[in-house]
């Protein structure tokens, strides 16, 4: 099956700071890629849906300035949360959009657990 | 607001008797619906979906019900094996979005 890795798996960081995660897609191309976030007890909750070549559509209440979201090739998405803080602290996970573009080829990857000090 | 409900966190069944994991959603614009099983460390991986067509769809050991006057969908696996033990998470989508609205998931135990 298709392969969506994400890296790092695990980030600590200071509140204030920046951090990038990247979500590829190792065995296809991926047009399209989503963000979600998922806080303890709580649902994946999608924050954006990234296209190649083009900006970001942020969901209602996400903001965009502060998740900066680049799809600069057909395998590679990346997540900048900028000037993190505590509140920030989630599981981030990225999806990749396969062949036939589908909700059942929508592929994901394992996450990324960021902790803000 | 969550839109999708999977009110029991966590199931534990017998090996080789039936599991049942029930799912409710409000939203009525959801057409499709899909089960994804997640074991530690790795992503949700797709396991079989349903649309609002179809009141049953069936993929050897897993079968998918939806009953749209109740809102409700439930995934049975039968038997249940070991192997089957993860995080089930349930999610529903509307004809022509790309949002796909999860569920909070419930960690299935088979017992050996």
């Amino acid at each position: 099956g298709a392969v969506v890795s994400q890296h790092p798996s695990r980030v600590i960081c200071k509140s204030g700071t920046s951090v990038k995660i990247e979500c590829r897609s190792l065995d296809f191309q991926a047009t399209t890629m989503f963000w979600y976030r998922q806080f303890p007890k709580q649902s994946l909750m999608l924050m954006a849906t990234s296209n190649e070549g083009s900006k970001a559509t942020y969901e209602q209440g996400v903001e965009k300035d502060k998740f900066l979201i680049n799809h600069a090739s057909l395998t590679l998405s990346t997540l900048t949360v900028t000037s993190a803080h505590p509140e920030d602290s989630s599981f981030y996970i990225c999806s990749a959009l396969g062949e036939p573009r589908r909700q059942e080829t929508q592929y994901f990857g394992p996450g990324t657990r960021l902790l803000v000090l | 607001d969550q839109q999708v409900k999977q009110n029991s966190p966590s199931l534990s069944v017998q090996e080789g008797r039936i599991s049942i994991l029930n799912c409710d959603y409000t939203n009525s614009m959801f057409d499709y619906f899909l089960w994804y099983k997640k074991y530690p460390a790795e992503g949700p991986t797709f396991l079989i979906s349903i649309s609002s067509i179809k009141d049953k769809n069936e993929d050897g050991r897993f079968t998918v019900f939806l009953n749209k006057s109740a809102k409700h969908l439930s995934l049975h696996i039968v038997p249940s094996q070991p192997g089957d033990s993860a995080v089930y998470f349930c999610a529903a989508s509307a004809t022509g979005a790309n949002n796909l609205f999860f569920g909070t998931g419930t960690r299935l135990t088979v017992i050996p």
